[in-house]
């Protein structure tokens, strides 16, 4: 079945440092989605990307669509304390009925 | 979260209970998907429904597990004979459109089982 990978899996960084995380799927994805998840809370979207090549820009986030629609990555700029949570991709392929595949997440803790 | 509701929050179950989980989607959405979540780990889908219909239920496993969305009311995920296995958060999302190019899918809070 289809896979995503995310990396990396934790990272610790300093209060206005830039972060760079992606996501690599060995099947072709026709939509990918990044959402954010608080402790105890549902995921929140933050981009949604639909075509190949597309970059979106959501305030301080930057999201990339692969070209070869296998990959995607997330730019956080000048993170701040309240960045922190966990980022999961999750992507679509053009064979499924419409459910998502979730990445394992990338848990960011920022120290002020 | 975007308007889906899902109760209850909290759930926990002795071994061999029912556990009855409910969705509403947000208002004008008619596709429901059910995720279930278990600590450290990403989502995994388990089905998905429209109004009466369910469309995909790959996800879902085959024995003490069903949906449903009815015509009126919520959607009901219901895990029946409840093992400790089955603790985990259970994540229902909904969209407007399926199929379509702008299918985007918003989570509710989800329900935290735990069978004791």
């Amino acid at each position: 079945g289809q896979q995503l990978n995310q990396s990396p899996q934790s990272m610790f960084i300093q209060e206005g440092e830039d972060v760079s995380m992606n996501c690599t799927s060995s099947s072709i994805f026709n939509t990918w989605l990044w959402y954010k998840q608080d402790p105890g809370e549902g995921p929140v979207l933050l981009i949604a990307l639909y075509k190949a090549g597309e970059l979106t820009s959501n305030g301080r986030l930057t999201a990339q669509f692969g070209i070869t629609r296998k990959d995607s990555f997330l730019n956080i700029s000048a993170s701040i304390p309240s960045d922190v949570g966990i980022y999961f991709c999750a992507g679509r392929g053009g064979g499924s009925q419409g459910n998502l595949i979730f990445g394992k997440g990338t848990k960011l803790s920022v120290k002020p | 979260n975007a308007g889906v509701m899902q109760n209850p929050r909290h759930l926990v179950r002795r071994r061999g209970q029912e556990a009855r989980l409910r969705c509403s989607p947000m208002k004008g959405h008619s596709h429901v998907y059910w995720y279930r979540q278990l600590p450290e780990e990403g989502l995994k889908f388990m089905v998905y429904l429209q109004k009466e219909n369910i469309i995909d239920e790959s996800g879902m496993p085959k024995e003490r597990f069903s949906a449903e969305f009815p015509k009126e009311g919520p959607s009901i995920l219901r895990i029946q004979q409840v093992v400790r296995g089955d603790s985990a958060a259970y994540f229902c999302a909904s969209s407007p459109l399926s199929g379509a190019r702008r299918e985007t899918q918003y989570f509710g809070p989800g329900t935290r089982l735990l069978v004791l």
